[in-house]
């Protein structure tokens, strides 16, 4: 099992650019939330999908938007990018059960926006 | 409010003990969790507790849970320097989404 993977890895745009990242989930859960952690700070949740829809969404503007798959893999997509948009973004994937013994991060992508 | 705090740095020699503390706000937490999170990394999930337990041991851990004054620690037995981290606690919400402290950044001196 690979666990909950990302793509990709790092990520170099520029302001006013779209960016779009991935995210697989672990084998058997379906339910799929990103997060944002700045420098410094801890991850703040920017929504969760879970049967294709958006289930709850945190203090994001509409800027952040996302979809998910029937394979339960995730994108979340971020329009007109702005330099605080600077972050390691983080998909977290839990189990059909409510997820709530079990939380699974993968390694994250990392955005830089010039 | 719905902060979650964590002092932000600690020090312990090799071998000694860690303790690391958390406090949340929100009652409606159901679980509890710390992850760890190395440099350039992501987040490994290293325990967690359920909000009706008081403690929890897992090898080298231990989750102690603090319901009444919504406080949570973390005790690391026999730290190692491959424990140096930020260490990061978590309350699970209603709406099934994780709220994180900032993070308390453990260094291990040999």
């Amino acid at each position: 099992d690979a666990g909950v993977t990302q793509s990709p890895t790092h990520l170099i745009k520029t302001r006013g650019q779209q960016v779009t990242l991935r995210c697989s989930p672990k084998s058997g859960h379906d339910t799929v939330s990103w997060y944002q952690q700045a420098l410094g700070q801890g991850p703040q949740f920017i929504f969760q999908y879970y049967e294709e829809e958006e289930r709850q969404r945190g203090n994001f503007p509409d800027r952040f938007s996302g979809h998910q798959f029937p394979n339960y893999s995730s994108e979340l997509n971020v329009n007109a990018l702005l330099l605080g948009d600077s972050a390691l973004y983080l998909c977290a994937s839990s189990p059909p059960d409510g997820g709530g013994d079990e939380q699974f991060f993968g390694p994250g992508t990392r955005l830089t926006v010039l | 409010g719905e902060d979650v705090e964590q002092s932000l740095f600690l020090s312990v020699r090799e071998g000694d003990s860690s303790v690391i503390n958390c406090t949340y706000t929100d009652s409606s937490s159901t679980y509890l969790y710390w992850y760890k999170q190395e440099p350039g990394a992501g987040l490994q999930l290293l325990t967690y507790i359920f909000s009706n337990m008081d403690m929890k041991q897992d090898q080298r851990l231990t989750v102690l849970l603090n319901k009444k004054d919504k406080h949570l620690s973390l005790r690391i037995a026999d730290t190692q320097t491959g424990d140096s981290a930020i260490y990061f606690c978590a309350d699970l919400r209603r709406a099934n989404n994780l709220f994180f402290g900032t993070g308390t950044r453990l260094t291990v001196i040999p």
